[in-house]
C-alpha cells in the first residue's frame, strides 16, 4: 500500500540556517503530495502541494518539488525563522491521504 | 468562514466512561474525517464520510469505537467505554473534492485523557 518516510527529528537549527526534510514515498500510481505544517496546540494546515512529477510546491519561502525519479518531496527552506518551529508531514493523496510520521522542527534564535 | 470546529478541546475522564466527540465542518465541504494523533503511532486515519456516509472505517481500531455524521454540518466520534491507551489528540478535518487534488482543513483538536 501508500506510505511515507519522513526523516526523523527533531531538526535543529539556528535562526538564517538553511533547512532540508527528507520524505520519500511508495505508491502503485501518479499521487499528489502534501506538505502540512502542525504549530504547537493547534490542527495541521497546508504548507504546500504539488500535483504531478517536476511541480514545484511552494509558499512562505519553503519549496519541495515532486521528483517521480526518486520518488521523492523533500522540504527545503533557504534561511528559517524562529516562526517556523513546528511539526512538518509530508502526505500523499491516491484515494485518501497518507501521512507520514511528521519531522519536528525547532528553530533558535 | 470559522473553520472546522471541534469541541470539547479538551476532555479528561476515567476509564469505563463514554466519550463524545463533536465536529462541525467548514460549510459546503462533502469529506469529513476523523483521526487520531499519538507520539507512537502518529497521525492515524479512523473515518471518513462523504455526503454524511462512512465510506471507510477500517482505521477504527475497534468496536469501543462509533463515528456518525447526521447531517451535513455535525459529526460525533464516540468511545464507549474508554481506556486509557484511547488518549491521544483527536483531529476532524473536512475538504472538499477539488480536479486533481484536494486540501483538508484540520479543526484544533480535542485533547483526550483517561485515567
Amino acid at each position: 500500500g501508500d506510505s511515507v518516510t519522513q526523516m526523523e527529528g527533531p531538526v535543529t537549527l539556528s535562526e538564517e540556517a538553511f533547512l532540508t526534510i527528507n520524505c520519500t514515498y511508495t505508491a502503485t500510481g501518479y499521487p499528489s503530495l502534501f506538505w502540512y505544517v502542525q504549530y504547537p496546540g493547534e490542527g495541521l494546515q497546508l504548507l504546500l502541494k504539488a500535483t504531478k512529477a517536476d511541480d514545484k510546491g511552494s509558499n512562505k519561502g519553503f519549496e519541495a518539488t515532486y521528483r517521480k525519479e526518486t520518488t521523492s518531496f523533500h522540504l527545503e527552506k533557504g534561511s528559517v525563522q524562529v516562526s517556523d518551529s513546528a511539526v512538518y508531514f509530508c502526505a500523499l493523496k491516491e484515494s485518501t491521504l497518507t501521512f507520514g510520521k511528521g519531522t519536528m522542527l525547532l528553530v533558535s534564535p | 468562514d470559522a473553520g472546522v470546529i471541534q469541541s470539547p478541546r479538551h476532555e479528561v475522564t476515567e476509564m469505563g466512561q463514554e466519550v463524545t466527540l463533536r465536529c462541525k465542518p467548514i460549510s459546503g465541504h462533502d469529506y469529513l474525517f476523523w483521526y487520531r494523533q499519538t507520539m507512537m503511532r502518529g497521525l492515524e486515519l479512523l473515518i471518513y464520510f462523504n455526503n454524511n456516509v462512512p465510506i471507510d472505517d477500517s482505521g477504527m481500531p475497534e468496536d469501543r469505537f462509533s463515528a456518525k455524521m447526521p447531517n451535513a454540518s455535525f459529526s460525533t466520534l464516540k468511545i464507549q467505554p474508554s481506556e486509557p491507551r484511547d488518549s491521544a489528540v483527536y483531529f476532524c478535518a473536512s475538504s472538499q473534492l477539488d480536479r486533481g487534488s484536494y486540501e483538508q482543513y484540520f479543526g484544533p483538536g480535542t485533547r483526550l485523557t483517561v485515567t
